[in-house]
């Protein structure tokens, strides 16, 4: 089971903003990555630590940590930014790799 | 720029073990931990576990049991077994580096970047 959750499914309207969170009490001592997953695809990283950009990817992604809390944040959602999004920390013990539960971003 | 080639059987039969390679090219195999990860179909990611360049491992203590994770260092290449696979092993497997960034308050390692992905299947 994970220790991370994640809101399975978030809409947003073309060039809206949405937020996609990750909940964990490994967040408190580990920072988060995000991966984007298209159908068919391998994932994709798109976001590591505090608010770090890996190239390549649009400035329009953005992150954030608060607490036990992960968030990632996509302003001015395009269509080609529909995906399974996942974020990825440690476990309780911080020996361990875990992902989240995985949010289905619809952009409509 | 590291990229990522795995390959390995992708239909077994219950009770068989799952063998899987990945080959790294671009540089950094003697610097970096090499992870195995994999999806189900329909649902999300599970880590596997992980190796070093020195040959320490570190694995999902869920799969520790059946996982065993291995490298060659003359062919930049790492390999995941797991026997006695069943139906719930059904799903496909990929090869990731992980690499980090910062330290102390700053640290945070990620997987970057990803193999091409391989389905396999369990099916009698």
């Amino acid at each position: 089971s994970s220790e991370l959750t994640q809101d399975p499914a978030v809409s947003v309207a073309l060039g809206r903003t949405v937020r996609i969170t990750c909940q964990g009490d490994g967040l408190r001592n580990y920072y988060a990555s995000w991966y984007q997953q298209k159908p068919g695809q391998a994932p994709v990283l798109v976001m590591y630590g505090k608010n770090n950009r890996p190239s390549g990817i649009p400035d329009r992604f953005s992150g954030s940590t608060s607490g036990n809390t992960a968030s990632l944040t996509i302003t001015g959602a395009q269509a080609e930014d529909e995906a399974d999004y996942y974020c990825k920390s440690r476990d309780s013990s911080g020996k361990h790799y875990v992902f989240g539960t995985g949010t289905e971003v619809t952009v409509l | 720029q590291v990229r990522l080639q795995q390959w390995g059987a992708g239909l077994l039969k219950p009770s068989e073990t799952l063998s899987l390679t990945c080959a790294v090219s671009g540089g950094s195999f003697n610097t970096d931990w090499w992870t195995w990860i994999r999806q189900p179909p329909g649902k999300g990611l599970e880590w596997i576990g992980e190796i070093n360049q020195s040959g320490s491992t570190n694995y999902n203590p869920a799969l520790k049991s059946r996982v065993t994770i291995s490298e060659d260092t003359s062919k930049n290449q790492f390999s995941l077994k797991m026997s006695s696979v069943t139906a719930a092993d059904t799903a496909v497997y990929y090869c990731a580096r992980l690499a980090y960034s910062g330290s102390g308050s700053n640290y945070v390692d990620f997987f970057d970047p990803w193999g091409q992905g391989t389905l396999v299947t369990v099916s009698s």
